[in-house]
């Protein structure tokens, strides 16, 4: 069975500090894909990134970087100078195999509440 | 364009009422979904629609009923519901296509609240 941890339940910073939210999987599958999803207080899930178990290399787009370690079974993700607009749930999110005809499950971590104070 | 739209945004209910709650699509997605998530929990599946016809339910009680009329749209009827499934109801979907697991892209969901 595949399951997302993440340790942290709540981290709070100062806008422009750094933080990195933690996210560990397991899996017996070869073939996984490993999610992030932002979840402002409207509610609304947004997609971040994309990562399947091929591909290790590292991912920057603006401010947010995503460290994938397949070793340590991790895949991080790091805010650089954090805004008071990060402040939302993350969720990280795990998905085995696909299924004829649909996609597969996400399995998802607890979530991790960033709270950016000005 | 990557919208997925649900209404209604809110939702009270008694538990004797039948309601629906709608999700629409147009960016051509083949695979659509809802999920339930309580406060402070992670979004849980509850069906899974795959080129419009049901493909997954995760053993979700009956007084859930879904509805895929079409590629684009998606219903969940409801129906003497209890207080317990006060919770937000998101919709979402992706490609669907064979080959890959794609991301999914999720409405704002309804707020559902069972008096």
């Amino acid at each position: 069975a595949q399951k997302v941890t993440q340790a942290q339940t709540e981290i709070s910073v100062v806008e422009k500090e750094d933080v990195t939210l933690d996210c560990v999987y397991e899996t017996r599958d070869t073939t996984y894909y490993l999610f992030w999803y932002k979840q402002p207080p409207s509610g609304e899930l947004v997609f971040l990134i994309r990562r399947n178990s091929f591909d290790e290399q590292n991912e920057i787009s603006g401010r947010y970087s995503w460290n994938f370690q397949k070793s340590t079974s991790s895949f991080n993700f790091t805010i650089t100078a954090s805004q008071v607009v990060d402040s939302a749930v993350y969720f990280c999110a795990l998905s085995e195999a696909f299924l004829t005809g649909a996609n597969s499950k996400l399995t998802f971590g607890k979530g991790i509440t960033l709270s950016v104070r000005p | 364009d990557t919208e997925v739209t649900q209404t209604p945004k809110h939702l009270v209910m008694g538990m004797t009422n039948k309601k629906s709650l709608k999700c629409e699509q147009h960016m051509g997605h083949r695979a659509m979904y809802w999920y339930k998530q309580k406060a402070k929990k992670p979004p849980e599946l509850m069906f899974v629609y795959s080129y419009e016809k049901l493909s997954i339910n995760e053993s979700v009680p009956s007084r859930f009923s879904p509805e895929c009329p079409n590629s684009s749209l998606l219903n969940l009827h409801l129906h003497a519901l209890q207080p317990e499934d006060s919770a937000l109801y998101l919709c979402a979907s992706s490609p669907g296509t064979g080959g890959t697991v794609y991301e999914q892209y999720f409405g704002p969901g309804t707020r559902l609240t069972v008096t």
